[in-house]
């Protein structure tokens, strides 16, 4: 595709509820990352895609939260029993890499979580 | 992992004049430095970017320059103007992206 597609756009969800956020990234990117951007925050990493695999997901803040990625392809990160601090705007971003990752990332429009 | 450090958090300048905006690094093995200029309710965007190999690079207005051995890069805006105003991200890569806590630019007409 033209850029890094994000799916929903905003997703308004009850505390207690999992919700699952997915990320396209732009054909022939073989990295992929989420970062959580909490209002007037900066960009907090969450976890690196090399591929399908992840070696370094190192910024998940709990194991409420997960992730996949289907080959170079579409990625999902999952949110079970949302609490009311995960409301925040999810970005993904995608990039040309081998493991130095030394390309520059392309930024979804994110996804506008809120939760209740 | 890495940890990227930014100032200032806020930044106030006349339009005309520079701005200059700092970060530091605590990874020896990061070996990329983008900057990222995100407007209110968009997406981040790439404005530039560093490589280890490289001390300085300049795109019109806007320049980077990187201090291996002290850990540091800074971004340079010349002639600043309104559309300047943005918050800018710093970032460094190990290979993970780690960004800085951002700078709030604000160009007064």
């Amino acid at each position: 595709g033209a850029g890094v597609s994000q799916s929903p756009s905003n997703k308004v969800t009850e505390k207690g509820k999992d919700v699952e956020l997915r990320c396209d990234p732009i054909s022939g990117h073989t990295a992929l990352y989420w970062y959580r951007q909490r209002l007037g925050q900066g960009l907090e990493f969450l976890i690196y895609f090399q591929g399908n695999s992840a070696p370094d997901k190192s910024g998940l803040p709990s194991d409420r939260f997960s992730a996949e990625r289907t080959g170079e392809s579409v990625s999902t990160l999952t949110i079970q029993r949302t609490q009311q601090e995960d409301s925040a705007v999810y970005l993904c971003a995608s990039s040309l890499s081998g493991a130095s990752g030394n390309q520059p990332q392309h930024f979804g429009d994110g996804t506008r979580l809120s939760i209740l | 992992g890495e940890n990227v450090e930014q100032h200032p958090s806020t930044l106030s300048v006349q339009e005309g004049d520079s701005a200059v905006i700092k970060c530091t690094y605590s990874d020896s093995a990061s070996n990329y430095f983008p900057w990222y200029k995100q407007e209110l309710g968009k997406r981040p965007q790439l404005i530039i970017d560093i490589r280890s190999n490289v001390g300085e690079k300049k795109d019109q207005r806007i320049a980077v320059t990187l201090n291996k051995t002290a850990k540091h890069f800074s971004l340079h805006i010349t002639e600043t103007q309104p559309e300047d105003s943005a918050v800018y991200f710093c970032a460094a890569t190990s290979p993970g992206f780690y960004f800085g806590s951002g700078t709030k630019l604000n160009v007064k007409p």
